[in-house]
């Protein structure tokens, strides 16, 4: 079965502590993406990468670092110079946007959920 | 820019109709719907390309016209399982980077 997984489902961090999201996905796509979601909130991107060891910042990458050593893997980085970490955190692929531009669909694993304690 | 959606919340009985509005102050190549239910992912409904075809999807069906660079989402005779925060996304600028700016959501809820 092709898909996104997301691991671990939960994580509690204490203050102070760095804590690496894991996203891994087996379908063959080329980019990949990090969201964060706040309570009642939009999707807000944090970083992207179109091609292996290549990435670029999103909209709130203050405090996140990232990493695409694989075209299956994309962690994230959560340090702890994030002031504000807890959120639910959804990881997205999309085959080939450099080719399919704005038709290129993203498809989202199941989201980790991040509690600052 | 984000895109603007309207309503931002829907309370609807089994049966009846609802559509959802995604508006944008820039140019779009494309419109996403996304569906949400509570903790979990966004599930991809639609995509609409220019050219103001319309999609569907069950009887959820939607509408881009570009030259009013708005999209609407129709749901028909709503079921239980409609229930859920929809999501347009729109390509952020350079349509070919793959990035999407999502608007704010539209919660519908559904009642027996």
């Amino acid at each position: 079965d092709g898909g996104i997984t997301q691991s671990p489902k939960y994580l509690f961090r204490k203050e102070g502590q760095n804590v690496t999201l894991s996203c891994e996905q087996n379908l063959n796509h080329d980019a990949m993406y990090w969201y964060r979601q706040d309570p009642g909130q939009g999707l807000r991107l944090i970083y992207y990468s179109q091609i292996v060891n290549d990435f670029q910042k999103g909209d709130i990458a203050e405090g996140y670092s990232v990493s695409r050593e694989k075209k299956e893997s994309f962690p994230l980085t959560v340090t702890s110079a994030q002031k504000n970490p807890t959120a639910f955190y959804l990881c997205a692929s999309s085959i080939d946007p450099a080719s399919r531009g704005g038709s290129d669909t993203q498809y989202f694993g199941p989201g980790t959920r991040l509690t600052v304690l | 820019q984000q895109p603007v959606q309207s309503p931002q919340a829907v309370i609807l009985r089994e049966g009846e109709d609802a559509v959802i509005n995604c508006s944008s102050s820039k140019a779009l190549y494309s419109v996403h719907w996304y569906r949400q239910k509570h903790g979990e992912a966004p599930v991809f409904l639609m995509i609409l390309l220019k050219g103001g075809e319309q999609k569907g999807h069950e009887k959820i069906s939607a509408s881009f016209n570009e030259k009013k660079q708005q999209s609407s989402l129709y749901l028909t005779a709503s079921q239980l399982s409609y229930s859920g925060t929809y999501f347009c996304g729109t390509p952020d600028g350079s349509s070919n980077t793959g990035k999407l700016i999502f608007g704010q959501g539209t919660t519908l809820q559904v009642k027996p």
